[in-house]
């Protein structure tokens, strides 16, 4: 069955600290993914999209992800965290086949100390 | 252009009792989709709909019904609420399965079953 992992459930940084947050999938198909960001009391938003072509994919707010087949992973980065990244961050993978339902990973919870 | 809208935002409800969640997008999007968001288990699909007068199961249909009697709205029903719904419930759309589509979220409706 397709499903998605994150792995760091909960990640506490200090502002200006680099982050990784990791994400591994299990799906068989040609694979699109995507990474979602909630802010406290807010719906989701798309943070940055892969389905073809350069593995190395730039998002908003200074975001990219990275695609690697052979790992199965999408892994969210970004230099330099801001307090504003305070947030959940979620890992899915489209199945389009399947009506373009995503599924998600479980979240993971970012808390920047200013 | 409000995008996805859903009523009510929050709601008690004691056990044995039935509501209606209402999602209304003005985006013109044939896709839209139900989600349930729990804590540790990231969002998970109830029910979504391909177009107008048309549904299908999600990852986690059971208790719940939908209908889509006009393209625009998208009615997620519990005809007999359980704790077990207590949840935060998302309703999403998009043109269509493509992953050139983005899925739009709308704000949540924050159920508590009693």
């Amino acid at each position: 069955a397709q499903s998605v992992s994150q792995h760091n459930h909960h990640v506490i940084l200090s502002e200006a600290a680099s982050l990784e947050l990791g994400c591994n999938y299990s799906y068989g198909g040609t694979v699109n993914l995507f990474w979602y960001v909630q802010y406290p009391g807010q719906h989701l938003q798309l943070l940055l999209k892969y389905f073809s072509g350069d593995p190395l994919v730039k998002g908003i707010k200074g975001f990219e992800a990275e695609f690697i087949k052979s790992k199965f992973s999408f892994n969210l980065r970004k230099p330099s965290v801001q307090w504003s990244d305070t947030a959940e961050y979620f890992c899915a993978v489209l199945l389009y086949n399947q009506g373009g339902k995503l599924i998600f990973g479980q979240g993971t919870e970012l808390s920047v100390k200013p | 252009n409000a995008g996805v809208t859903q009523t009510p935002k929050f709601r008690v409800l004691k056990t044995g009792q039935s509501m209606t969640l209402l999602c209304a997008q003005d985006m013109n999007h044939e896709y839209m989709y139900w989600y349930r968001q729990d804590p540790g288990m990231g969002l998970r699909l109830i029910h979504y709909s391909v177009g107008e007068g048309t549904t299908a199961k999600g990852e986690v249909p059971d208790g719940y019904n939908v209908s889509r009697l006009k393209k625009q709205n998208f009615l997620l029903g519990l005809e007999s609420a359980a704790p077990s719904q207590t949840s935060v419930y998302f309703c999403a759309s998009s043109y269509g399965a493509d992953p050139y589509y983005e899925q739009y979220f709308g704000p949540g409706t924050r159920l508590t079953v009693t």
